[in-house]
């Protein structure tokens, strides 16, 4: 059965830590692993992930897949309180339309 | 930039009784999803559409029905409402293939049965 792993499921900061968040899949055909941040409201999409070794970056935020480890890493630098939100890890199901979503890892960040 | 919009934002049902969770986007995707998403779990897909016309069976169909009668809607129905079904539902759409195109989210219904 395809499935997602992430961990921690609850991290508490302080403003300016950096911290690291885990993606661990096991999916049958893998063709890539999406990030969402989720605060309030809808998931909002952060990195798409096809190829290994290959950083995504956008500001004070970055993605990784190792798909020989089967996994991918989301770092966030010098957080600040606006990074606090639920973040997503979601790995399409081999050859179908579905995604299948980790359960989020609850970040809180604390000024 | 509407995107994808969800009616309505709230909603209390008793059970047993019956609503229509509407979605709509106008970015002309051909992919539309329909989610839930319980405390401390990720996303379930329900049910998706590929196009007008045709839908399919996510994870956690019970107890839903669509119909994808044009682009832009992909109404979510509950028949009889159980309390089991008390979730925030989400809908998503994405145009062309996954590989490529993420799926953009709908603000979310969130939806209680008593």
């Amino acid at each position: 059965e395809d499935k997602v792993v992430q961990s921690p499921l609850s991290l508490v900061v302080h403003e300016g830590d950096t911290v690291t968040l885990n993606c661990s899949y096991e999916v049958t055909n893998f063709r890539s692993l999406l990030w969402y941040k989720q605060e309030k409201k809808a998931p909002t999409f952060l990195f798409m992930l096809t190829s290994s070794g290959i950083e995504k970056k956008s500001g004070r935020l970055s993605s990784i897949l190792d798909k020989k480890e089967l996994f991918s890493i989301l770092n966030i630098t010098a957080t600040q309180t606006g990074d606090s939100a639920i973040y997503l890890c979601a790995v399409p199901q081999g050859g179908s339309e579905k995604l299948v979503f980790g359960k989020g890892t609850k970040l809180t960040v604390n000024p | 930039n509407a995107g994808v919009t969800q009616t309505p934002k709230f909603r209390i049902l008793k059970i047993g009784q019956s609503m229509t969770l509407q979605c709509a986007q106008d970015m002309n995707h051909n992919y539309m999803y329909w989610y839930r998403q319980d405390p401390g779990m990720g996303l379930k897909l329900i049910y998706y559409s590929v196009g007008a016309g045709i839908t399919d069976k996510g994870e956690v169909p019970n107890g839903y029905n669509v119909s994808r009668s044009t682009t832009e809607d992909f109404p979510l129905r509950l028949e009889l409402a159980a309390p089991s079904q008390t979730s925030v539902y989400f809908c998503a759409s994405r145009e062309g293939d996954v590989l490529n195109q993420p799926q953009h989210f709908g603000d979310g219904t969130r939806l209680s049965i008593l």
